[in-house]
């Protein structure tokens, strides 16, 4: 069984540009998680997607979207970018991530914001 | 104000040793907790899951204990191996049931043969 793919692996890009991030959940899955990691601030849940419906939202301003398609793919849209949001933005799936289900997570997008 | 700590930052042991690391907890009432592992520049694996009614979880060289009183974890890993060198993270879902999870800043181990 594949695991959580995402794309690209590294991207850089420049202030005031956008960009999308995808995630491609494990076979089965219909729970995605998006979270920002960086050195200072660690781990940081941006939000949870379930059955194409956003049910939950981390604490990060109206520049980071999402949406989830009908076969539970994933993307991520960060716009007007910040040279803060050079971050690991890291995908989990679950069967229901809301059922205390365990996370599996992809290997990330390395953002670099120049 | 809620927080999630881990104690320190890095831990160094030498190989065939007990590794504990802790993760402490203030201003939550978790119904679980679970300890995830990452390595540099993968995203983070899932090792254990531990609920709030249980004391202890097992898994081959892996022990976590919860302690809601205390409200703390501890994760142990015994006859440590230089494979078991990585970051290893916990993380607990601040209001049960919601698929939002809250990570502690992580500790590095390091296993010297």
């Amino acid at each position: 069984k594949a695991g959580v793919t995402q794309t690209p692996r590294y991207l850089i890009k420049t202030r005031g540009q956008q960009v999308t991030l995808s995630c491609s959940p494990i076979s089965g899955h219909r729970s995605v998680s998006w979270y920002q990691q960086t050195p200072g601030q660690g781990l940081q849940f941006l939000f949870e997607y379930f059955s194409e419906t956003q049910r939950n939202k981390g604490n990060f301003p109206g520049r980071f979207s999402g949406r989830q398609f009908s076969n539970s793919r994933s993307e991520m849209n960060v716009s007007t970018l910040e040279l803060g949001d050079s971050a690991l933005y890291l995908c989990a799936s679950s069967w229901d991530s809301a059922t205390n289900e365990k996370l599996f997570f992809g290997s990330g997008t390395q953002l670099s914001v120049l | 104000s809620q927080k999630i700590e881990q104690n320190s930052e890095a831990l160094n042991i030498q190989e065939g040793k007990t590794a504990t690391l802790t993760c402490n907890y203030t201003n939550y009432s978790p119904a679980y907790l679970q300890w995830y592992r990452q390595d540099p520049g993968r995203g983070p694996v899932f090792l254990l899951l531990i609920r709030e009614n249980e004391k202890e979880k097992r898994k081959e060289r892996l022990k976590v204990t919860f302690d809601t009183t205390l409200k703390q974890s501890l994760f142990h890993i015994t006859a440590s191996q230089p494979a078991d060198s990585a970051t290893y993270l916990c993380a607990l879902d601040p209001s049960s049931n919601t698929g939002k999870l809250i990570f502690g800043q992580g500790t590095t181990l390091q296993v010297k043969p």
